[in-house]
């Protein structure tokens, strides 16, 4: 399809729970990025993949942050353990190879951590 | 970290009126692109300028780039009251992957 489809719409979790977050990107597209935009302005990079390879990392807070890309799959976001902190809206984004029509993003997933 | 800083941080104008947003960003870059975003939905692409260009239109979207002082405009003419959103310049460093940094984005009220 031509959008990026991101379940579920809202989750709330418990201090301490996990919580899973998912990203259908578009088909065709080689690369997936997800993003945390808290407070409504300040967007966060996390991760991205090209197909199901970790590409870039360098935004993961890794001890209770994992990320997914496997073939046949939508990716996921797991958060372990969840923290007040990581209340946020959680964004998926694709993009072809090259980037140069910009990025597909998702309508988010809404976490709330109580 | 947030590369880009935008101003102003809000803006609120007439409809008909043009808006302007200014994004400033701290590395070199590959491109840079500007985002709508409505209230709770996605990001929306509306328009990529890469570091070689210095000007691009796209219907009422006139978008500047001058990268010896790391700024980038955002112009939308004729505003109208859907134009009501927030808007955020994202940058690909060079070196950086193909990953977005995103400014702190502007928040634009159309009034009828």
């Amino acid at each position: 399809g031509e959008e990026v489809a991101q379940t579920p719409k809202h989750l709330v979790r418990g201090e301490g729970q996990k919580a899973k977050l998912y990203c259908a990107p578009i088909k065709g597209h080689s690369y997936v990025f997800w993003y945390q935009q808290v407070l409504k302005n300040e967007f966060k990079f996390l991760i991205s993949f090209q197909n199901e390879n970790v590409f870039d990392e360098t935004g993961m807070p890794k001890e209770r942050f994992s990320a997914k890309c496997l073939p046949n799959s939508p990716c996921s976001l797991e958060i372990q353990a969840t923290k007040l902190e990581d209340s946020a809206v959680y964004f998926c984004a694709s993009s072809q190879w090259t980037g140069s029509n910009g990025y597909t993003f998702g309508s988010g997933t809404r976490l709330t951590v109580v | 970290s947030q590369q880009g800083e935008e101003d102003p941080q809000a803006l609120s104008i007439q409809e008909g009126e043009n808006a302007t947003m200014n994004c400033s960003y701290k590395t070199s870059i590959n491109n840079l692109q500007w985002y709508r975003q409505n209230s709770g939905r996605g990001l929306v692409h509306l328009i990529l300028i890469r570091s070689n260009e210095r000007e691009k239109h796209s219907g009422r979207l006139r978008v500047t780039l001058d990268t010896s002082k790391k700024s980038s405009s955002l112009l939308i003419t004729a505003s109208r009251a859907a134009d009501t959103a927030s808007y955020f310049c994202a940058t690909a460093s060079t070196g950086g992957g193909n990953k977005l940094t995103f400014g702190t984005g502007t928040q634009l009220k159309v009034e009828l």
